[in-house]
């Protein structure tokens, strides 16, 4: 099947700081959707991304649906202690009869305060 | 706002047990999803169903049942639990796709099985 690849894995940053995180695909999808997920609760929705070149932003949050529709990025300026989580790409494909959403395997992301 | 329900958050079974995990939306939406997530291995599609009464097999269905007899639930069913089926399961609704827009899955809280 379909594969993301999200990077980093893993990120450790200070109070205050940016972030960025990537999701790179050999295949193209109709939508991006950015997830985050904290410890024992399921992913929460925070932003949706339709058009290739779209940029969207949700508070700290920016995300951008790449123009090749293979990638998007999710931005989080000056973070802050709550922004603790692990973040997931999620590309979605829907074309006749087929209706597939591929996951990232998670940017874990700590912030130190 | 959307509300996708599961009827446990903790759940401990013993192999060779039959178990069912409910799952229910109160936004009518068509289509639910039954994944499981384990370290590593990221979020991976079980079942899902885009109507009631109908089923498609994920890329992970050996082991697994479903059944949605309402539109609101979707159950996953673990005919004989193995300690390989120790996964945290959550389940996902969205609404039917229409004009582009709306592709959407909202999660619940999730499902902690452990299998002994």
């Amino acid at each position: 099947g379909q594969q993301l690849n999200q990077s980093p894995q893993s990120m450790f940053i200070q109070e205050g700081e940016d972030v960025s995180m990537n999701c790179t695909s050999s295949s193209i999808f109709n939508t991006w959707l950015w997830y985050k997920q904290e410890p024992g609760e399921g992913p929460v929705l925070l932003i949706a991304l339709y058009k290739a070149g779209e940029l969207t932003s949700n508070g700290r949050l920016t995300a951008q649906f790449g123009i090749t529709r293979k990638d998007s990025f999710l931005n989080i300026s000056a973070s802050i202690p709550s922004d603790v989580g692990i973040y997931f790409c999620a590309g979605l494909y829907s074309g006749a009869g087929s209706y597939q959403l591929t996951f990232g395997k998670g940017t874990k992301l700590s912030v130190i305060p | 706002d959307v509300k996708v329900t599961q009827s446990s958050r903790y759940l401990v079974k013993r192999t060779g047990e039959k178990v069912f995990l409910e799952c229910v939306q109160d936004m009518d939406h068509e289509n639910m999803f039954w994944y499981r997530q384990d370290p590593g291995l990221g979020l991976r599609l079980i079942y899902f169903s885009y109507d009631v009464k109908m089923k498609e097999k994920g890329d992970i269905p050996e082991g697994y049942s479903v059944s949605r007899e309402k539109k609101e639930r979707f159950s996953l069913i673990l005919e004989s639990a193995s300690t390989n089926q120790t996964s945290m399961y959550l389940c996902a609704s969205s609404p039917i796709l229409a004009g582009g827009k709306s592709y959407e899955q909202y999660f619940g809280p999730g499902t902690r099985l452990t299998v002994t």
